[in-house]
């Protein structure tokens, strides 16, 4: 069973600050990862995607991927408040066309 | 911009009815998924079709069957829908390539 896990929070940071967000995965034949971001009743929304290791810049958005220790993170900068939601990190393993997803980490940006 | 699109936003059903879930998307996109979201459990992936006529189990395929019978439209229908079906269910596609996929809003069921 391939898992993707991540802390499910709360994460609490002050608006302006860094946010980071962390996500482990299990299968090392993983190609594709991917972070979502869902607000409370409403459907994910794609924000990020990373295939090769290293860091990938996004204006305040940054996926780190290191896939020698199974890793993927989203740095989030100059946090707003409107960037409280769940955080969904997804990988892809090769040859497959679905994803796995992890069950999120619900980030409060406090004003 | 990726469009995919969900029939309804809010239903409720009875016990024992048969239910329809209808997803649209106008990407032409190979790939198409549902999926259910339950508070603690994520998502979870019911079934795949990666083309028309096509379709694979995913998780919990158990209760529910689906219909591709167009590249742009993927059917979820629960057989005989029950109170443990109530949920967020979320369609989804995809590239054939398996790269990101894009959701539509989502179909909160309510099975009474």
């Amino acid at each position: 069973q391939k898992e993707v896990e991540q802390n499910s929070g709360p994460l609490s940071v002050p608006e302006g600050a860094i946010a980071s967000l962390n996500c482990t995965y299990s299968d090392r034949v993983s190609q594709s990862f991917f972070w979502y971001r869902q607000y409370s009743g409403k459907s994910p929304e794609l924000i990020m995607s990373i295939y090769s290791n290293g860091d990938k810049e996004d204006g305040r958005f940054t996926a780190q991927l290191n896939k020698a220790s199974q890793y993927v993170s989203l740095l989030i900068r100059d946090s707003q408040p409107s960037d409280s939601a769940t955080y969904l990190c997804a990988v892809r393993e090769a040859g497959a066309n679905n994803l796995f997803f992890g069950t999120g980490t619900r980030l409060t940006v406090i004003p | 911009d990726v469009k995919v699109t969900q029939s309804s936003r809010y239903l409720v059903k009875r016990t024992g009815e048969k239910v329809f879930l209808e997803c649209v998307q106008d990407m032409d996109h190979e790939n198409m998924f549902w999926y259910r979201q339950d508070p603690g459990l994520g998502l979870r992936l019911i079934y795949f079709s990666y083309d028309v006529k096509m379709k694979e189990k995913g998780d919990i395929p158990e209760g529910y069957s689906v219909s591709r019978e167009k590249k742009e439209r993927f059917s979820l229908i629960l057989e005989s829908a029950s109170t443990n079906q109530t949920s967020m269910y979320l369609c989804a596609s995809s590239t054939g390539q398996g790269r990101e996929q894009y959701f539509g809003p989502g179909t909160r069921l309510t099975v009474t």
